[in-house]
């Protein structure tokens, strides 16, 4: 069964540094998404991204996060200047269309120092 | 603003014995439902949603969830609880208003543990 992938599984870093985290979605789907879980909170909707372009995004993605598609496969979020509250785990999801269930990847667990 | 509650930070049951976790949500229009688990070290795994239809889905692992929208409910039920079943269970809702609304808010999660 397809699969969202998501490298580095851990990434530590110090703080003011730019992390780049990586996520496959699943091949045939067209809608992308990041997701974030603070230890102890909720999982909060950061942007979603079709056709290129982001389509949605909350309050939290502000102009230190970016997210890009750099080839056919891969969907990665850019955090610039990274911060110690930034410390989360971060999800990748993606749907076969806007409707549909967001699969979701094992998670990137960001370590802000 | 669309929200979800899940009011049990964690529910114990005895294996055998069927199992309800709760979730109510707020949503301006009409939702989008779903329930997801979460495993120790593991991503978010799809359970279940509610689009439309027939108010009981059922869904993966034998679970299932009925939707009741004058409760604004949609809990999360199986009737025998098993041990591997013991995990992180989070509800999930969508306004289905809006072309470019896709976000899921989710609640803050239930703990299952079900004892042999």
């Amino acid at each position: 069964e397809p699969e969202v992938t998501q490298t580095p599984s851990h990434q530590v870093t110090q703080m003011g540094q730019e992390v780049i985290l990586r996520c496959v979605p699943i091949s045939n789907h067209l809608y992308f998404y990041w997701y974030r879980q603070i230890l102890g909170q909720k999982v909060e909707f950061l942007v979603s991204f079709y056709n290129n372009e982001i389509s949605e995004k909350s309050e939290i993605f502000d102009d230190q996060f970016s997210v890009e598609r750099p080839d056919g496969s891969n969907f990665t979020l850019k955090i610039r200047s990274t911060k110690l509250e930034d410390s989360a785990m971060y999800f990748c999801a993606s749907s076969p269309r806007s409707a549909e269930t967001q699969y979701f990847g094992p998670g990137t667990r960001l370590l802000v120092l | 603003a669309q929200s979800v509650a899940q009011p049990e930070d964690q529910v114990n049951v005895a294996e055998g014995n069927p199992l309800t976790v709760k979730c109510t949500y707020s949503v301006s229009g009409n939702p989008y439902l779903f329930w997801y688990v979460q495993y120790p070290n593991r991503g978010l795994q799809f359970l279940l949603k509610y689009i439309t239809g027939d108010n009981l889905v059922k869904g993966s692992y034998g679970f299932e969830a009925e939707f009741n929208k004058s409760q604004t409910s949609f809990h999360l039920k199986k009737p025998s609880a098993l041990v591997s079943d013991s995990a992180l269970y989070f509800c999930a809702v969508r306004d289905i208003r809006g072309t470019g609304r896709r976000a899921l808010t989710f609640g803050s999660g239930t703990r299952l543990q079900v004892q042999p």
